[in-house]
């Protein structure tokens, strides 16, 4: 079945570090993933929509400055949070469906756990 | 997409059926009901999904009512390992780009 892969999985950091996370389709090809955060006991928020080959799109109240997104292949996009601080810790998760599967299912990382000190 | 109302959580005995309620009133014509569910610190695994007829696969059953405006999904024999928040989320499936909008979901605690 469709697998997604999200590395690293756990991360700790100083504040004021920049960290990457890389989201991959490995069986598929996606011209588009969607990045997700989560804090405890909350549900998943949709942070942005990468799209291969052009830029991101942002939800309403996401610094695009601080959340950088790169989807530069049909199977990779990253998400870098930059300068990060102590109140962007959290669960974050990379979803993404196959190109012309328009009513098939998305599918998701396991997440990353970002904690910065 | 369609707002979907569930239940905040529930409680069910390992080894018997599971049925989890999920209205959605509001659906369109062209809406999929999409289920997920989220095993504690891990990301979101789909279920099944449906547009109008039930489905079943090897996970779970899924039965829409015939006015479209509520589902239920069924674990048929619950365990252990499907304690987990399950989401019900309706949307167009038309568009690749198109997000999944996830609500409160059920807290879903199978015990022995």
């Amino acid at each position: 079945g469709a697998v997604v892969s999200q590395h690293p999985s756990w991360v700790i950091c100083k504040s004021g570090t920049s960290v990457k996370i890389e989201c991959r389709s490995l069986d598929f090809q996606a011209t588009t993933m969607f990045w997700y955060r989560q804090f405890p006991k909350q549900s998943l928020m949709l942070m942005a929509t990468s799209n291969e080959g052009s830029k991101a799109t942002y939800e309403q109240g996401v610094e695009k400055d601080k959340f950088l997104i790169n989807h530069a292949s049909l199977t990779l996009s990253t998400l870098t949070v930059t300068s990060a601080h102590p109140e962007d810790s959290s669960f974050y998760i990379c979803s993404a469906r196959a190109i012309q599967a328009t009513n098939q299912p998305q599918h998701f990382g396991d997440g990353t756990r970002l904690s910065i000190l | 997409d369609a707002k979907t109302t569930q239940p905040t959580s529930m409680d069910c005995a390992e080894g018997r059926a599971a049925n989890l309620p999920c209205n959605h009133s509001t659906i369109s014509g062209n809406e999929y009901v999409y289920w997920y569910r989220q095993i504690h610190s891990q990301g979101p695994q789909y279920i099944i999904h449906g547009l109008k007829n039930n489905e079943t696969n090897e996970m779970a059953s899924l039965i829409i009512t015939e006015d479209r405006k509520s589902s239920t999904l069924i674990l048929p024999h619950a365990t252990l390992r499907d304690t987990a928040v399950y989401y019900c989320i309706v949307r167009v499936a038309e568009a690749a780009g198109n997000k999944l909008t996830f609500g409160g979901g059920t807290r879903v605690l199978v015990k022995p």
